[in-house]
């Protein structure tokens, strides 16, 4: 079954400090997969794609097959980076298909 | 920047009653969806829309829910009697192709079910 796991609720840093929110994903096929994020009273928000291969407001985000993984990093945390996080993966079904979303992690970016 | 709107942001309703959640998609978007987020967990689909009709739809949407595009702006979520598990925020997201391209989402209506 095509299944997204965040493995951590909250995660807190300080600024400037390194940042790493994790993603699990299950799927039998090629994955495709987003990171998705929700800044306090905002909507749900395209941070970036696998498929890009790009960085948004200096997160990166790498497909890891071997370990079906693909964690959110930041090398110096800012406080504005505080918000939810989700991880997305694509499932192909019907003319369309879907999102099947993480549960989330917030985070918190503490002065 | 053109976004999706959803209304209302917030609806109070008894359990039992009729509710009709509506979004407008960006103009130019031709596949719809809705999700839903119970309070404290993920965010879930419930069903994809194209070319007037159903793609897909989760075991969640079951016979109470429907959808409709009754005009070339809005796209509905009517609950037809409404339970207390149906509480939730409720997504309404667009895309202009198929999933896999970046589907911009509403920014919910939560629904509160007495």
């Amino acid at each position: 079954a095509q299944r997204v796991t965040q493995p951590e609720k909250l995660l807190s840093v300080f600024k400037g400090a390194p940042v790493e929110l994790k993603c699990n994903y299950s799927y039998s096929g090629s994955p495709e997969l987003f990171w998705y994020v929700q800044y306090s009273r905002q909507r749900l928000q395209l941070l970036l794609r696998h498929i890009s291969r790009e960085s948004i407001k200096g997160f990166t985000a790498d497909l890891n097959k071997g370990e079906t993984s693909f964690h959110l990093k930041k090398p110096f945390a800012q406080e504005e980076d505080s918000a939810m996080y989700y991880c997305a993966l694509v499932r192909y079904g019907g003319s369309q298909g879907n999102l099947i979303f993480g549960k989330g992690t917030k985070l918190s970016v503490k002065p | 920047e053109p976004e999706v709107t959803q209304t209302p942001s917030h609806q109070v309703t008894q359990m039992g009653q009729e509710v009709i959640l509506r979004c407008v998609p960006i103009s130019n978007h031709l596949y719809f969806y809705w999700y839903r987020q119970i309070l404290g967990q993920k965010v879930e689909f419930l069903v994809s829309f194209y070319n007037n009709e159903i793609s897909e739809k989760s075991e969640i949407f079951d016979d109470q829910f429907s959808v409709e595009r009754p005009d070339g702006s809005n796209f509905t979520l009517k609950i037809r009697s409404t339970k207390l598990e149906d509480s939730a925020m409720y997504f309404c997201a667009s895309s202009e192709g198929r999933i896999g391209t970046e589907a911009f989402f509403g920014q919910g209506t939560r629904l509160t079910v007495v």
